[in-house]
């Protein structure tokens, strides 16, 4: 069985610039969530969505976006990059029988 | 927002040592997360407790939650250079708060 995929792996923007990253999670899971790691730091919460509705929410400005689709993948939308915006964004998807989450490769952001 | 502390942040062992690695809160959790993670790649899952006073065993890992689910350690016996990597512990329902991590190199 496939796992959690992630696109794209890295993606390099300038300050003030757009991104979008996607998360497709495993077959059979409607949960994704959503995090932010930085260097020498462990993940932090962004957002969670089940069933395409928004669960919760991180301590992260209006600046972050998601959603989630039909097919429960998820894109995680980030407006106007600041230099502190560069990390790994790790997409995690929720066996909820277990109440337990497994991670993408994650996409390395770097804000120039 | 339930915080973890995780120590220590660096370990450093030649290989076939013995390691252990604490993870503490003053909150409760109905259980914790111990995740393994290597360079540029996503933290992989390596066993939930979740029960007060478990202790659960993976090969050379044993893991182990306090009785008042308080904190959890892991040790590692006769480590191995495959071992080297970040161990990341977490807790909570939905919303995982992760400790900073602690950083093990296995010398050969």
């Amino acid at each position: 069985d496939a796992g959690v995929t992630q696109s794209p792996t890295h993606l390099i923007k300038t300050r003030g610039q757009q991104v979008t990253l996607r998360c497709s999670p495993i077959s059979g899971h409607k949960s994704v969530s959503w995090y932010q790691q930085v260097l020498g730091q462990g993940p932090q919460f962004i957002f969670q969505y089940y069933e395409k509705e928004e669960r919760g929410r991180g301590n992260f400005p209006d600046r972050f976006s998601a959603r989630q689709f039909p097919n429960y993948s998820s894109e995680l939308n980030v407006n106007a990059l600041l230099l502190g915006d560069s990390a790994l964004y790790l997409c995690a998807s929720t066996d909820w029988a277990y109440n337990e989450q497994f991670f993408g490769p994650g996409t390395r952001l770097t804000v120039l | 927002t339930q915080l973890l502390e995780q120590s220590p942040q660096f370990l450093s062992i030649q290989e076939g040592e013995n390691l252990t690695v604490y993870c503490n809160s003053s909150s409760v959790f109905s259980s914790l997360q111990w995740y393994r993670q290597e360079p540029g790649e996503g933290p992989v899952l390596l066993v939930t407790v979740v029960t007060g006073g478990e202790v659960k065993k993976l090969k050379r890992l044993t893991f182990q939650f306090g009785d008042a689910r308080k904190d959890s350690s892991l040790h590692i016996t006769a480590a191995q250079p495959g071992d080297t990597g970040l161990y990341l512990c977490a807790g909570g329902d939905y919303k995982l708060s992760f400790g900073a991590g602690t950083t093990v190199t296995v010398r050969a």
